[in-house]
């Protein structure tokens, strides 16, 4: 399994860029890379997903650089209900090898 | 369209007691997931199954036993509570491989074992 490191918790203020790094290091070649996100008692939900390069949806832009060992997740102009905290997930075909890591909580401020 | 819905919202259990947690989809999704959150950490997958009669062992499978009868839903069952299995419980589902593709969770199941 695919083990992610995450920055433990992050802070910024409303209007600015907020970039959020996730290292899997041992991600295998069908490994794909998912974030979700989770408020306060709430499941996860999902925001964004990638394979290699650079995708953008209306929410957020996810970053992979071309040895795919680490991942960026670019959310723009941030708001005050953006605080939650954010997964990187890494996994592959076989719905068991998907490895949610600790998370990075991400508080945004007036 | 209701996605993903779990029964009870909140359990108290005293220690040894046992217990069923109920999940439900109407997304005909076929694959289905338990996971179990401690405070300020990470999901962990307990159990998950990847069509009707099937059942696979995740993460932390110990203490947990799972069923899989019908498509829509997936139960959790502890058959002697003990204290660190207090933790919120997140049931998922996904039209294909969690990896690939988005799963979608349900509220969650607050559980505390005294």
């Amino acid at each position: 399994l695919a083990k992610t490191t995450q920055p433990i918790s992050m802070d910024s203020y409303e209007g600015q860029e907020v970039n959020i790094t996730c290292s899997h290091n041992n991600i295998a070649t069908n490994d794909y890379i998912t974030w979700y996100q989770q408020f306060p008692s709430q499941g996860p939900r999902f925001i964004i997903q990638g394979y290699k390069t650079k995708v953008t949806n209306e929410v957020a832009s996810l970053f992979i650089p071309a040895d795919r060992k680490s991942s960026t997740l670019s959310l723009p102009r941030v708001s005050l209900s953006d605080t939650a905290v954010y997964y990187c997930l890494v996994g592959g075909p076989g719905a068991g090898k998907s490895t949610f890591g600790d998370g990075t909580t991400l508080t945004v401020k007036p | 369209n209701a996605g993903v819905t779990q029964t009870p919202k909140f359990r108290v259990l005293k220690t040894g007691q046992s217990m069923t947690l109920l999940c439900a989809q109407d997304m005909n999704h076929e694959y289905m997931y338990w996971y179990r959150q401690d405070p300020g950490m990470g999901l962990r997958l307990i159990h998950y199954s990847v069509g009707e009669g099937t059942t696979a062992k995740g993460e932390v499978p110990d203490g947990y036993n799972v069923s899989r009868l019908k498509k829509q839903n997936f139960l959790l069952g502890l058959e002697s509570a003990a204290p660190s299995q207090t933790s919120v419980y997140f049931c998922a589902s996904s039209y294909g491989l969690a990896g690939v593709e988005t799963q979608y969770f349900g509220p969650g199941t607050r559980l505390l074992v005294l």
